[in-house]
């Protein structure tokens, strides 16, 4: 059981380019979650997907788009990068639970290290 | 709007006992409680769900006042490995499915 997985780990890209971040989870969530992390900001979102097919923006959406391709991806891509983008994101996952008005708790992937130059 | 935590840093000695506050200006469906490590993914400690239902750590504790927005983290007997950035996140009861990080409380143990 692997849990969430993000791909890359790390990536440097230039000012300008685009790229994906990939996520995965095999726990047959329904949410799916995109972070940013920069020191001393916390972790800040920047979309959200409640379920497949359905997205939502967060706190910093800004520069970024995403696809629920299915209940198991979730992607984020930067189609111009800049060098406000380089931070750490991470993908999380967790369950609603239908019925009790609740979720579970939040599976982190391990994060992708983006520094854009 | 983002959770607020305080305080922001905390030094303890092992052994000692600390207290971690988080508060929403927004009624809350549950809060989550993660400690992470410098370099590495957060890691869950607790969820806290309105109604009083509660999962986690069987070392760590947590309150949670629904009337108040208000959750708690009690560190009992600080162990060297408590070390580490401690975070709340949210959901809120307006939007059931969002899940906002306050940000974080940075915990020290020294021996």
């Amino acid at each position: 059981n692997a849990g969430v997985t993000q791909t890359p780990k790390f990536q440097v890209l230039k000012t300008g380019q685009s790229m994906t971040l990939q996520c995965a989870q095999d726990m047959n969530h329904n949410s799916m979650y995109w972070y940013r992390q920069d020191p001393g900001m916390g972790l800040r979102l920047i979309y959200y997907s409640a379920s497949e097919g359905t997205t939502d923006k967060g706190e910093v959406p800004n520069g970024y788009n995403v696809s629920r391709l299915n209940k198991r991806e979730f992607s984020l891509r930067l189609e111009s990068a800049a060098p406000s983008q380089t931070s750490v994101y991470f993908c999380a996952s967790s369950e609603w639970i239908t019925g009790r008005s609740r979720n579970t708790e939040a599976f982190f992937g391990q994060g992708t290290r983006l520094t854009v130059v | 709007q983002q959770p607020v935590q305080s305080p922001q840093a905390v030094i303890l000695r092992e052994g000692e006992d600390a207290v971690i506050n988080c508060s929403s200006s927004k009624a809350l469906y549950s809060v989550h409680w993660y400690r992470q490590k410098h370099g590495e993914a957060p890691v869950f400690l607790m969820i806290l769900l309105k109604g009083g239902e509660q999962k986690g750590h069987d070392k760590i504790s947590a309150s949670f006042n629904e009337k108040k927005q208000q959750s708690s983290l009690y560190l009992t007997a600080s162990q060297l490995s408590y070390s580490g950035t401690y975070f709340c996140g949210t959901v809120d009861a307006g939007n059931n499915r969002k899940l906002i990080w306050g940000l974080g409380t940075s915990l020290a143990v020294n021996p």
